[in-house]
């Protein structure tokens, strides 16, 4: 089993829909969790950290289910300028471990 | 406030030749990595550093060496470019652990012909 798993897409949505991303990880030990967005041809951009109790950010909810091994992630309302590749990264004591992301296009 | 700053952000070289790519940071960050990004592989870590003096391999090593020498820089080495190298790197940094987020530069696109 990979260590960091996503579906890679791409999701393809209209405008104004709800989209939901999971990743799953296999070492249960991992300590951090995080979400990062990474626009064609551009350096992955920290979108949000995930938290034991979940979070949110505007549009954007982040979960972390440890029982399962898996991160979510929400997106309400999707604008055009949400489409990007969406990565979840898992971290314990070494370095992170990115999955190869999800791809989304919000269609107008 | 330059973040993470990459150099040069482009480059072609021959195969055999060697270059050097350079990162800089002035955030402080203890921990500095040297990733290579190809379609469909994801990122893929190559070496990455927990401090001044000090690096460490990651998933794909073989021929790149680094140095560390100073805290905000960390450069990448290419000793023989072969075109398997031909990729995105991105070079990161973080706070204090790698349980820190990571900043990012914005890439350097290296074909190697």
């Amino acid at each position: 089993r990979k260590e960091v798993e996503q579906d890679p897409g791409p999701f393809n949505v209209p405008e104004g829909a709800t989209v939901a991303f999971n990743c799953t990880y296999s070492n249960s030990a991992s300590q951090s969790f995080f979400w990062y967005r990474q626009d064609c041809r551009k350096e992955p951009k920290l979108l949000m950290s995930v938290y034991s109790s979940g979070n949110e950010d505007g549009r954007f909810t982040a979960q972390l289910n440890r029982a399962s091994q898996y991160i979510s992630l929400l997106i309400r309302d999707s604008k055009l300028s949400d489409s990007a590749t969406y990565l979840c990264v898992v971290t314990q004591t070494v370095p992170l471990v990115f999955g190869k992301g999800t791809r989304l296009s919000v269609i107008a | 406030n330059a973040g993470v700053t990459q150099t040069p952000k482009f480059r072609v070289l021959k195969t055999g030749q060697s270059m050097t790519l350079l990162c800089a940071q002035d955030m402080n960050h203890e921990y500095m990595y040297w990733y290579r990004q190809d379609p469909g592989m994801g990122l893929r870590l190559i070496h990455y550093s927990v401090g001044e003096g000090t690096t460490a391999k990651g998933e794909v090593p073989d021929g790149y060496n680094v140095s560390r020498l100073k805290k905000q820089n960390f450069l990448l080495g290419l000793e023989s470019a072969a075109p398997s190298q031909t990729s995105v790197y991105f070079c990161a940094s973080s706070y204090k652990n790698s349980n820190q987020p990571q900043h990012f530069g914005d890439g350097t696109r290296l074909s190697i012909l």
